[in-house]
């Protein structure tokens, strides 16, 4: 079975700019989770889709943004970047819900925002 | 709020056991979890235990949990080169339907 898949690897933006990630989780796992990591902050949750219903959020300003798609791939945005943004993106599938199955994660977006 | 604890650093040498602590706070936290991160790769899941067990084995690796410390560990066994990466503890935070991650490990393994 193909592990959950994050295109692009890498992105480099300019502040301002507004960016798309895109996630497709492994095949029959129908919840979508979104973290961001940072060297200061660490692994923080951004959020988290099921059956295209976003039910949770983390503690990020509303410049962050999420949606999944019937076929459970999903898709995060982020706009008026700023330099702060640059992170690992990653975004992790489970079977189920989160609190039942484990979280399986994909290899990540590098975003460096200039 | 919940909060995973790690120590920052760990090294041994090759062919030794190798333990990674952590504590966490959450004591509805369903899952507890052990992630992997090599430089420049995402998190590979490497174990994980349900909070009604005291151990897990899986090869090399063995998982403690005590409950009523809240106290969680990953011992490997006869730790190879390839083992050096950042280890994670995470808990579910069963509120929200997501994982709270420790700082992680960093796990250095000499030949």
């Amino acid at each position: 079975k193909a592990g959950v898949t994050q295109t692009p690897r890498y992105l480099i933006k300019t502040r301002g700019q507004q960016v798309t990630l895109s996630c497709s989780p492994i095949s029959g796992h129908r919840s979508v989770s979104w973290y961001q990591q940072t060297p200061g902050q660490g692994l923080q949750f951004l959020f988290e889709y099921f059956s295209e219903t976003q039910r949770n959020k983390g503690n990020f300003p509303g410049r962050f943004s999420g949606r999944q798609f019937s076929n459970s791939r999903s898709e995060m945005n982020v706009s008026t970047l700023e330099l702060g943004d640059s992170a690992l993106y990653l975004c992790a599938s489970s079977q189920l819900d989160p609190d039942d199955s484990p979280l399986h994660f994909g290899n990540g977006t590098r975003l460096t925002v200039t | 709020g919940e909060d995973v604890e790690q120590s920052l650093f760990l090294s041994v040498r090759e062919g030794d056991s190798s333990v990674i602590n952590c504590t966490y706070t959450d004591s509805s936290s369903t899952y507890l979890y052990w992630y992997k991160q090599e430089p420049g790769a995402g998190l590979q899941l490497l174990t994980y235990i349900f909070s009604n067990m005291d151990m897990k084995q899986d090869q090399r690796l063995t998982v403690l949990l005590n409950k009523k410390d809240k106290h969680l560990s990953l011992r490997i066994a006869d730790t190879q080169t390839g083992d050096s990466a950042i280890y994670f503890c995470a808990e579910v935070d069963t509120g929200r339907r997501a994982l709270t991650f420790g700082s992680g490990t960093r796990l250095q393994v000499q030949p």
